[in-house]
């Protein structure tokens, strides 16, 4: 696609609950990247793919995130039993290859209640 | 591990004024570093990516530079205008490390 494209753009979920985000990559990007920023912060490193093989995954805070990369294109990032300090916007972020400079979607809003 | 740190947090200046935003990192080992720009409530838009063989990129009224052996990094804004106030983000992409970004607000 023309841009990084992250859907959905809002998610209200209650406490304990399991959801989903998902990242359509530049076609053709190899590198993806999840970041979650928190309000007047930085974006916070959760977890880098090259191809399919998640290259690096030390930012992910726990066990309940987990992101997938199946065909090396579009990636999701799965994140189980929600909890109130989840709350944050997620981005995600393409590049043609790592090192590279990153393209940014316009961030998933997750809102746990 | 990659530490980044802008300053100051927040600048406001009159429109017309140049000004200059740092970002410094602890490890000067790096490939590259880049410059966002994010606007309240949006995601965010690159402005330069500066690779480590590079001192400088400029784009329009923008322009970074890299001292990787000082271990900093400036973006020089020149003439601002209302328009410029966001906030402004830099990233050690090698690392994957960010800056928490510096609020430039440009009054008319």
């Amino acid at each position: 696609g023309a841009g990084v494209s992250q859907t959905p753009s809002n998610k209200v979920t209650e406490k304990g609950k399991y959801v989903e985000l998902r990242c359509d990559p530049i076609s053709g990007h190899t590198a993806l990247y999840w970041y979650r920023q928190s309000l007047g912060q930085g974006p916070e490193f959760l977890i880098y793919f090259q191809g399919t093989g998640a290259a690096d995954d030390s930012g992910l805070p726990n066990d309940r995130f987990f992101a997938v990369r199946p065909e090396g294109s579009v990636s999701t990032l799965k994140i189980q039993r929600t909890e109130r300090g989840d709350s944050a916007v997620y981005l995600c972020a393409s590049s043609p290859d790592p090192g590279g400079g990153y393209t940014f979607g316009s961030g998933t809003r997750l809102t746990v209640v | 591990k990659q530490e980044v740190t802008q300053i100051p947090a927040a600048l406001s200046v009159p429109e017309g004024e140049n000004l200059v935003l740092n970002c410094s990192f602890t490890d000067s080992a790096i490939y590259n570093l880049q410059w966002f720009r994010q606007d309240p409530g949006k995601g965010l838009t690159s402005l330069l990516l500066i690779q480590s063989s590079q001192r400088e990129q400029t784009s329009g009224r923008l322009n970074a530079s890299l001292d990787k052996s000082s271990g900093r990094s400036t973006l020089y804004i020149a003439a601002s205008q209302p328009g410029d106030s966001a906030t402004y983000l830099c990233a050690v992409i090698s690392d994957m490390r960010f800056g928490a970004g510096t609020r430039l607000t440009v009054k008319p």
